[in-house]
């Protein structure tokens, strides 16, 4: 079945400590991104990679970094998280850039006490 | 730079009824793809359908409609005959342009909570 895989489902944490959100698509897939959803805000991106080992920031880059080391995967990573990125996010791929529909992962809802 | 407004934060209607979500937005862009994205109460995102700036039909798919208006920028959704099914929260997105004149992701609304009361 044709998916995006993102895991953990849900995490609760501590400031400073750092995590990673993984993410992994089955479609061979070259575009693929991270958004975060707030109340009010709608999504908005953080990182996006059009193919492996391209990366570049979206809207809202800070405090995240990501890797594209291989096609399928593109964690998602918080070296020291703080309450302001307690957020549901979701990672999303597509075939090439966003002129294709997005496939979109079942979401993580990360909690920064 | 894109926006995508939704005016429209809440709206509740009693099943049955025809409602419509609203979607305006800003591009400096000629070339565009603008969507529309459900997230039911179990919070994934499911496509709903994707429409390029050179293509103004308007488009039907069984209860939901799509009114796209260059004219007006807007992108208009609508359900005939609501169902409890569709309370959910609705974003519509437009293709963010890169700088070397391609596409880097989809800038979204807001998003509209529909509220179908049985």
């Amino acid at each position: 079945e044709a998916q995006v895989t993102q895991n953990p489902r849900y995490l609760i944490t501590v400031t400073g400590k750092k995590l990673t959100v993984t993410c992994s698509q089955n479609m061979n897939h070259e575009y693929m991104s991270w958004y975060r959803q707030d109340p009010g805000l709608g999504l908005r991106q953080i990182y996006y990679s059009m193919n492996v080992e391209v990366t570049d920031k979206g809207d809202v880059p800070e405090g995240y970094k990501v890797s594209r080391k291989e096609k399928r995967n593109f964690p998602l990573i918080l070296e020291s998280p703080s309450p302001n990125q307690t957020s549901l996010y979701f990672c999303a791929s597509s075939w090439s850039a966003t002129n294709e529909k997005l496939f979109f992962g079942s979401g993580t809802q990360l909690s920064v006490l | 730079a894109q926006k995508v407004t939704q005016a429209q934060t809440e709206i509740s209607v009693v099943e049955k009824e025809d409602v419509t979500l609203d979607c305006v937005y800003e591009t400096r862009d000629t070339t565009y793809y603008l969507f529309w994205y459900k997230q039911p109460p179990s919070g994934e995102l499911v496509f709903l359908i994707r429409r390029n700036s050179f293509d103004e039909q308007n488009e039907i798919s069984g209860r939901y409609s799509w009114n796209f208006q260059k004219s007006t920028s807007s992108f208009n959704f609508t359900i005939t005959a609501s169902q409890v099914v569709d309370s959910a929260v609705y974003f519509c997105a437009l293709t963010r342009s890169d700088s070397g004149g391609g596409a880097d992701g989809l800038t979204f609304g807001k998003g509209t909570h529909l509220i179908i009361q049985p």
